[in-house]
């Protein structure tokens, strides 16, 4: 079984251009959440999907921030325009329910580098 | 204000030695409390999940405690190896509620 599979698992970006994250869930999971984690500092939710739909993005920049889950492939996180404050690691989950606590599996992250 | 605090920030302990870490939250109503283990350049991978009802949970050298009455748990590492050197991440999820709130971590390092 393989797990929450992420990439690229790092990412350089120049200020200005676009990043885009892929996460495809553990088999069967139907469920993804998007973080971002800063250094020193705790995940911070940003975006709860499910297949074709978005639940709650209330975690997420309202600007330039987009993610989607397709009905097929993976759910893409985009940053158009990046800045260096977007430099951070971002973790993906997915899980079989919204309340699938025990099931709940973490990607091993993109760490995006704005130079 | 982070509903989830974890100390200490960070400890050094030596290999083969105990060590304790704590976790206060503020989540409420509250539905479960769980313990991860992120090592560096990894994703979190989960060591105990624990309900209001439960007090202690174990994991091999990994226990967990809880007291869903003053909102505190620890987890405490029993003769710590080289590979315990991580971040410890106490997550807590409230009632009729998807999202978790995370604290930022306690970073403990083993030494030989």
């Amino acid at each position: 079984n393989a797990g929450v599979m992420q990439n690229p698992r790092h990412l350089v970006r120049r200020r200005g251009q676009e990043a885009r994250l892929r996460c495809s869930p553990v088999k069967g999971h139907s469920h993804v959440y998007w973080y971002r984690q800063l250094p020193e500092e705790g995940l911070k939710f940003m975006v709860y999907l499910q297949k074709e739909n978005i639940i709650d993005e209330s975690g997420m920049p309202k600007e330039r921030f987009s993610a989607e889950f397709p009905k097929e492939g993976p759910s893409i996180l985009r940053i158009q325009q990046v800045v260096r404050g977007d430099s951070a690691a971002y973790f993906c989950a997915s899980s079989p329910w919204d309340r699938g606590d025990y099931g709940y599996t973490f990607g091993s992250g993109t760490r995006l580098t704005v130079v | 204000k982070n509903q989830v605090e974890q100390s200490p920030q960070s400890l050094i302990i030596l290999e083969g030695k105990n060590c304790t870490l704590q976790c206060n939250y503020t989540v409420s109503p509250f539905s479960n409390l769980r313990w991860y283990k992120q090592d560096t350049g990894r994703g979190p991978v989960s060591l105990t999940i624990m309900t209001f009802s439960e007090n202690t949970k174990s994991n091999g050298r990994y226990t967990a405690t809880l007291d869903a009455d003053t909102k505190q748990s620890s987890l405490h590492i029993t003769a710590s190896q080289l590979s315990d050197s991580a971040s410890y991440i106490c997550v807590v999820r409230g009632s009729n509620d998807y999202k978790l709130s995370f604290g930022a971590g306690t970073t403990v390092t083993v030494r030989a």
